[in-house]
């Protein structure tokens, strides 16, 4: 299993963009990135999922490197509601077997 | 409605008793997990099922015995609770053969042993 570097913690103004990068040092051929997003008293909800490149959706977009070894989860304009700890997770062929690391705090002030 | 719904949200007991969580989802997915995130908010996996097999079963005290009736429930008993069992327990479910690693997970159920 790869294992997955973030910083502990971030802090932001609101509308600002928040830029979360990720190490993956040893990631494999067939290993995706996967970034999740947990609040407070509630269970971990899936963002945002990429190989390569770039990938964006509604909520925020993930730039993958030519090497793999990082990510960035892009989070446009954040507010703060957005405050919550997000994690970076390396997945693939053995499956659904998830490690969460102790993922980013990111603290949106006014 | 809600996709993963466990019982109770909170559970609080003495050392030594026999308490049990359940959990549902209305996804038809073929896979289920339990998970512990201790104080320290690390979130660790203990089981998955799939298609009520066992395919996950992380380093968990005997004391944890997860059960699977059907596919859309996953629920976890837990014997002789100690004070370390003192955690929140998120089920969560996903389809095997999905395009995407997304898990879709419960509300928790935030387990308090005296």
């Amino acid at each position: 299993l790869a294992k997955t570097t973030q910083p502990i913690s971030m802090d932001s103004y609101e509308g600002q963009e928040v830029n979360i990068t990720c190490s993956h040092n040893n990631i494999a051929t067939n290993d995706y990135i996967t970034w999740y997003q947990q609040f407070p008293s509630q269970g971990p909800r899936f963002i945002i999922q990429g190989y390569k490149t770039k990938v964006t959706n509604e909520v925020a977009s993930l730039f993958i490197p030519a090497d793999r070894k990082s990510s960035t989860l892009s989070l446009p304009r954040v507010s703060l509601s957005d405050t919550a700890v997000y994690y970076c997770l390396v997945v693939g062929d053995y499956g659904q077997n998830f490690v969460f690391g102790p993922g980013t705090r990111l603290s949106v002030l006014p | 409605d809600t996709a993963v719904s466990q019982t109770p949200k909170y559970l609080v007991t003495q050392m030594g008793n026999d308490k049990s969580i359940k959990c549902e989802q209305n996804l038809g997915h073929d896979t289920m997990y339990w998970y512990k995130q201790d104080s320290k908010k690390f979130l660790k996996i203990m089981f998955s099922y799939n298609n009520k097999e066992l395919i996950i079963n992380e380093t968990v005290p005997n004391r944890f015995s997860p059960k699977s009736p059907d596919k859309a429930h996953l629920n976890l008993h837990i014997n002789s609770l100690e004070l370390g069992d003192s955690a929140v327990y998120f089920c969560a479910s996903s389809q095997m053969t999905s395009v995407t690693y997304e898990q879709y997970f419960g509300p928790g159920t935030r387990l308090t042993v005296t």
